[in-house]
């Protein structure tokens, strides 16, 4: 059974930082793409960030570009997330996925998920 | 980026009734890779439709999906108890990957 695990979740004040973790069992990490999908309150899902399973691409979306970097740690099952610069509005119930990645659309299929780490960004 | 939305923003209904949500897309989703996800609170999302129609692994049958290009529908043929969530849609046809608002389905 797939289990995807995120912690590092908290209060933190605008331009501030913070470092989510998604521990993963239940698959074969290293090959696995891996994202970083956020809910604000009152908004819809967001598509953040992503990783291949090596670690050598990763994809940002623009909201977070410049601020946000993706990484992963095959070693131990573990994806990254590396928040700088946050803003009133990062503020969000940030999960970790594993994708299904199709290359004719270059886009992801969201398969399993984590149950979230909430991140309030106080102004 | 391709826009989804859903309707209605909120579904109430009865154990046993028949639901039908929707979402329409801003444009043509290529080859219908159109999902659909469920959400109760406080868990995780769970992948329920794929490719507009595929049910995936350990969804139950009463969960079917259908459409095409913008208009994509999630029908719940006999409501269970169990099956009182938020849904969302969600695109992978194009780049980068996006979500509607979601569906509260709610017990009447």
């Amino acid at each position: 059974e797939v289990q995807l695990s995120e912690s590092g979740g908290g209060l933190v004040q605008s331009g501030g930082s913070l470092r989510l973790s998604c521990a993963a069992s239940g698959l074969t990490f290293s090959k696995c793409v891996m994202t970083w999908v956020r809910l604000a309150p009152g908004k819809g899902l967001e598509w953040v960030s992503g990783i291949s399973g090596s670690g050598a691409s990763t994809s940002y979306g623009d909201s977070v570009k410049g601020r946000f970097t993706i990484s992963r740690d095959n070693s131990k099952n573990t994806l990254y997330l590396q928040m700088n610069s946050l803003r009133a509005e990062d503020t969000a119930v940030y999960y970790c996925a594993k994708v299904q990645y199709y290359s004719d659309s270059d886009s992801y299929l969201f398969d399993y998920w984590g149950q979230g780490t909430l991140v309030t960004v106080s102004s | 980026e391709i826009v989804l939305t859903q309707s209605p923003g909120t579904l109430s209904l009865s154990p046993g009734e028949r639901a039908t949500l929707s979402c329409r897309a801003s444009q043509s989703v290529r080859n219908n890779y159109l999902a659909w996800h469920q959400q109760k609170p406080g868990q995780a999302p769970r992948l329920l439709i794929h490719g507009a129609s595929s049910r995936a692994t350990g969804i139950p049958d009463r969960f079917s999906g259908s459409g095409s290009g913008t208009d994509f529908t999630l029908t719940i043929s006999r409501l269970e108890p169990e099956d009182f969530a938020v849904y969302y849609c969600q695109q992978y046809g194009g780049s980068p990957p996006t979500f509607g608002q979601g569906t509260r389905l709610e017990i009447k």
